[in-house]
């Protein structure tokens, strides 16, 4: 398996707290994703990361902010957290999209009260 | 608008039947297509992985198909047992994005 690793595993807060979660990897691939699931939207893109630095926006970015200061570590804030946001959130990587595989973590669920 | 279809929806098969999975796109330049499998409350685990200049992948009883002129792929479980109950899951990344879109699946139930 790939190592990805997201932290934390389960998380409920209230709504407009800040929330943060961590993608770790160790396999030192450039690209890094994450997406939220959701029941009758499948998966969906929040940002995406191609290098130290570089981030670009996905579908559903509102409201999300991300940062990636170290190749193995891509974070996703929620600045103030809504109802909306309850989800399962995963981070996926990739050497890159154009022709390698993706390979998933394990997922974060936030429920948001 | 780039969108990844997977029909139907949902699939219940009996135990040892062979059955095919469809998914399809709506642009035919494509740099390549994933298949996925996503147990119930787990993370997605990679199956096969199609890059656009090739028609077909093949992992144990799994084969996938690409055609890319009618914006099509198949994924074939030969032989289906209870343990391939699972969400399967289509992603595509489209040429000139470094984006994954996915389908939002067939949920498969092998019946014992």
């Amino acid at each position: 398996d790939a190592g990805i690793t997201q932290s934390p595993r389960h998380k409920v807060t209230e709504t407009g707290t800040p929330v943060t979660l961590r993608c770790h990897q160790t396999e030192n691939h450039r690209y890094m994703y994450w997406y939220r699931q959701d029941p009758g939207h499948g998966l969906r893109l929040i940002h995406y990361s191609y290098g130290v630095k570089d981030t670009d926006k996905g579908e559903v970015s509102d409201g999300y902010s991300v940062s990636r200061s170290k190749t193995e570590d891509f974070l996703l804030t929620l600045e103030s957290a809504t109802s909306s946001q309850t989800s399962v959130y995963f981070c996926a990587i990739s050497e890159g999209p154009d022709r390698y595989e993706q390979f998933f973590g394990p997922g974060t669920r936030l429920t948001v009260l | 608008k780039q969108e990844v279809t997977q029909i139907p929806a949902a699939l219940s098969v009996p135990e040892g039947e062979n059955l095919v999975l469809n998914c399809s796109f709506t642009d035919s330049a494509i740099y390549n297509l994933q298949w996925f499998r996503q147990d119930p409350g787990k993370g997605l685990t990679s199956l096969l992985l199609i890059q656009s200049s090739q028609r077909e992948q093949t992992s144990g009883r799994l084969n996938a198909s690409l055609d890319k002129s009618s914006g099509r792929s198949t994924l074939y479980i030969a032989a289906s047992q209870p343990g391939d109950s699972a969400t399967y899951l289509c992603a595509v990344v489209f040429s000139g994005t470094y984006k994954y879109i996915f389908g939002t699946g067939t949920r498969l139930k092998v019946l014992a």
